[in-house]
C-alpha cells in the first residue's frame, strides 16, 4: 500500500466552480501534513499546511481527518490560474509525497 | 534571493555511462534532500542531508546511486552504469532547519533520458 493515496484526476471544472478533493495516508503517526502544487513541468511548491483545527488560505480551504487518516482540499470560485497538479504530502520523519490530482479549470 | 539551482536542467545518455547532477541550495539552509519523479509518479524519496550528520540514504533505489554534499553547501548526485529505468526527473529540494514540517523549497530538476 502507497504511504499517500490520491484520486488522481483530472477534475475538469469552469471558471468559478467549486472543487474538492481528498487524499488518505497509511501512517497513522504522521505528525504534519501539507498540500504543494506542482505546474506542469516545473518543480513543487508549497500551497499550504494543514492543520488539525482546519485552516483557509483566501480560497483555499484544508481539512485534516485524523481518525479516518485523510486530507482534504477545497478550493472555491476557481481561477484559470488554479489549474495545476496538487500533491498531498504526509510528513513523519521524512515528507512522503503523493502522486497528485489534476485540476484543470476551464473559461 | 536566488532560489534552489540543479545542473544540468537537461541530460541525455546512454545506458552504462555515469551522470553526475548537482544541486545549490539556498543560502544557509542545513537541510537538503534528493528525489526524484518518474512521468504521472508522486516524488520518491532518495536521500537527506542534514548539516554534519550522517546522510540518511535510505531512498536510494540501489548501490549505483550514490551522493554527497561538501562543506555542507553544494551536493551532487551520481548515477553509475545508468539503466532506462533511471530516467526520471531529480529534484533537489533544501529546508532551513531538519524538521519535517519546515517548507521545502524545490529546485527546477534535472531532466534525465537514459538511452
Amino acid at each position: 500500500r502507497k504511504e499517500v493515496e490520491q484520486d488522481p484526476g483530472p477534475f475538469n471544472v469552469p471558471e468559478g466552480a467549486t472543487v474538492a478533493f481528498n487524499c488518505t495516508y497509511s501512517n497513522s503517526a504522521s505528525q504534519s501534513f501539507f498540500w504543494y502544487r506542482q505546474d506542469c513541468r516545473k518543480e513543487p511548491k508549497l500551497l499550504m499546511s494543514v492543520y488539525s483545527s482546519g485552516n483557509e488560505d483566501g480560497r483555499f480551504t484544508a481539512q485534516l481527518n485524523r481518525a479516518s487518516q485523510y486530507i482534504s482540499l477545497l478550493i472555491r470560485d476557481s481561477k484559470l490560474s488554479d489549474s495545476a497538479t496538487y500533491l498531498c504530502v504526509v510528513a513523519f520523519y521524512k515528507l512522503s509525497f503523493g502522486a497528485g490530482t489534476t485540476v484543470t479549470v476551464r473559461a | 534571493g536566488a532560489g534552489v539551482s540543479q545542473s544540468p536542467s537537461n541530460k541525455v545518455t546512454e545506458k552504462g555511462k555515469d551522470v553526475e547532477l548537482r544541486c545549490d541550495p539556498i543560502s544557509g539552509h542545513t537541510a537538503l534532500y534528493w528525489y526524484r519523479q518518474s512521468l504521472g509518479q508522486g516524488l520518491e524519496f532518495l536521500i537527506y542531508f542534514q548539516g554534519n550528520s550522517a546522510p540518511d540514504k535510505s531512498g536510494l533505489p540501489s548501490d549505483r546511486f550514490s551522493a554527497e554534499r561538501t562543506g555542507g553547501s553544494v551536493s551532487t548526485l551520481t548515477i553509475q552504469r545508468t539503466q532506462q529505468e533511471d530516467s526520471a526527473v531529480y529534484l533537489c529540494a533544501s529546508s532551513s532547519d531538519r524538521g519535517p514540517s519546515n517548507e521545502q523549497f524545490f529546485g527546477p530538476g534535472t531532466r534525465l533520458t537514459v538511452l
